[in-house]
């Protein structure tokens, strides 16, 4: 198993660019989320999936848009990148059958600077 | 909604020194505990978690981690640090629920000098 991939490792952008960072995950894992990480603020959810088909958004969703066409992708989207978009964004899956003993996985992470 | 608190954001010790990193939780129900560790240009790796039973609970490389419901504190241990274990340390709640969500801390950047 690859585990859960990320695409690009780094991107540099200049504002108002559009720009999709894809996430993949060969475990069938139900649960798939985006993080972005900043500095003293650790990991923050931007929108998760449960399952194909269904998205929700988490506590920083504004600027970013997710689709979950299958199970093993879940491509973020930036519509138009911005400053304050600079980070580091990484993916996770889990299982969510058996419950709630289920280890979160991550990605390697994609380093975005927008400027 | 859940929080997640870490007093310290950076740390600096000496090799064999003792650790200590603290945590506090807000959550009104059941939770699931965890602590991460982000080494330099890495992801995310699981230190150890904690779900139910014996509050204290190992994980790997010899970290320790206490569980004291009444403090809401899930305390990150380890006796005798090395140069190695310099890294980002984060501690992560879950609600006692398949689908919540993980919510993370700030974060504890390590540096052990040798």
């Amino acid at each position: 198993n690859a585990g859960v991939t990320q695409t690009p490792k780094f991107q540099v952008l200049k504002t108002g660019q559009s720009m999709t960072l894809q996430c993949a995950q060969d475990m069938n894992h139900e649960y798939m989320s985006w993080y972005r990480q900043d500095p003293g603020m650790g990991l923050r959810l931007i929108h998760y999936s449960v399952g194909a088909g269904i998205t929700d958004q988490g506590e920083v969703p504004n600027g970013y848009n997710v689709s979950r066409s299958t199970t093993e992708d879940f491509p973020l989207r930036l519509l138009s990148a911005a400053p304050s978009q600079t980070s580091v964004y990484f993916c996770a899956s889990r299982s969510v059958t058996g419950g709630r003993y289920n280890e979160q996985f991550f990605g390697p992470g994609t380093r975005l600077t927008v400027l | 909604a859940q929080s997640v608190s870490q007093h310290n954001h950076h740390v600096i010790l000496s090799e064999a020194a003792s650790l200590e990193l603290g945590c506090n939780y807000s959550y009104g129900g059941t939770v699931n505990l965890f602590w991460y560790v982000q080494y330099p240009g890495q992801h995310l790796q699981l230190l150890l978690k904690y779900f139910s039973g014996d509050p204290l609970v190992k994980g790997i490389k010899g970290f320790e981690a206490e569980f004291i419901k009444s403090k809401f504190s899930f305390n990150l241990r380890k006796p005798s640090v090395q140069w190695s274990d310099t890294a980002e340390y984060f501690c992560a709640v879950r609600g006692n629920n398949a689908g919540n969500m993980l919510t993370f801390g700030g974060g504890t950047r390590l540096m052990v000098k040798p």
